[in-house]
């Protein structure tokens, strides 16, 4: 399996809350992304990182940042979570956008 | 933006059929991959097929990739109760840092 951990593993927070949920990596991976996914939408993207310091939007990036410092870490912060955004969390890494991505285990967060 | 679109939404085998399922997206792509999600886990890649191959194998897997028709198709063969999961295909066309994902397939084999 690829070293791949996120944590939380689960959480509840309440409405208006600051959340930030961690992905670290220690295969040395250029790429890392940032999905949530819910039923009925499948997986959509977030946000992602092709190096330190160096991300972009995905497709539903509104009420979400991120950051990577390291390499190996990469920060999804929710500023003020709202209930729309209970969700299951997943990060990948990838050696390149074209590449297979490997998933962590994902943080379930519920918004109350 | 949905790329890829998985058919059927859900299918239900007998345990030691073939399970086939499908997937149609709708730009040119330079790869297409399928993934299998196990229930509350995260995904796991299971193959990847190029625009300029036709068809792929690994194991009980085979891909298929029609470029003129914007498809492709997994095919399970002898399937068992542990490839009971969500699977999901994902393409990628060339310049693009992300690969899109399809909304799924849940499999379920009944034993």
């Amino acid at each position: 399996d690829a070293g791949i951990t996120q944590s939380p593993r689960h959480k509840v927070t309440e409405t208006g809350t600051p959340v930030t949920l961690r992905c670290h990596q220690t295969e040395n991976h250029r790429y890392m992304y940032w999905y949530r996914q819910d039923p009925g939408h499948g997986l959509r993207l977030i946000h992602y990182s092709y190096g330190v310091k160096d991300t972009d939007k995905g497709e539903v990036s509104d009420g979400y940042s991120v950051s990577r410092s390291k390499t190996e870490d990469f920060l999804l912060t929710l500023e003020s979570a709202t209930s729309s955004q209970t969700s299951v969390y997943f990060c990948a890494i990838s050696g390149g956008p074209s590449y297979e991505q490997y998933f962590g285990p994902g943080t379930r967060l519920t918004v109350t | 933006s949905q790329q890829g679109e998985e058919d059927p939404q859900a299918l239900s085998i007998q345990e030691g059929e073939n399970a086939t399922m499908n997937c149609s997206y709708k730009t040119s792509i330079n790869n297409l991959q399928w993934y299998r999600q196990n229930s509350g886990r995260g995904l796991v890649h299971l193959i990847l097929i190029r625009s300029n191959e036709r068809e792929k194998h690994s194991g009980r897997l085979r891909v298929t990739l029609d470029t003129s028709k914007k498809s492709s198709s997994l095919l399970i063969t002898a399937s068992r109760a542990a490839d009971t999961a969500s699977y999901f295909c994902a393409t990628w066309k060339n310049r693009d840092d992300k690969i899109i994902f399809g909304k799924g397939t849940r499999l379920h084999i009944l034993p």
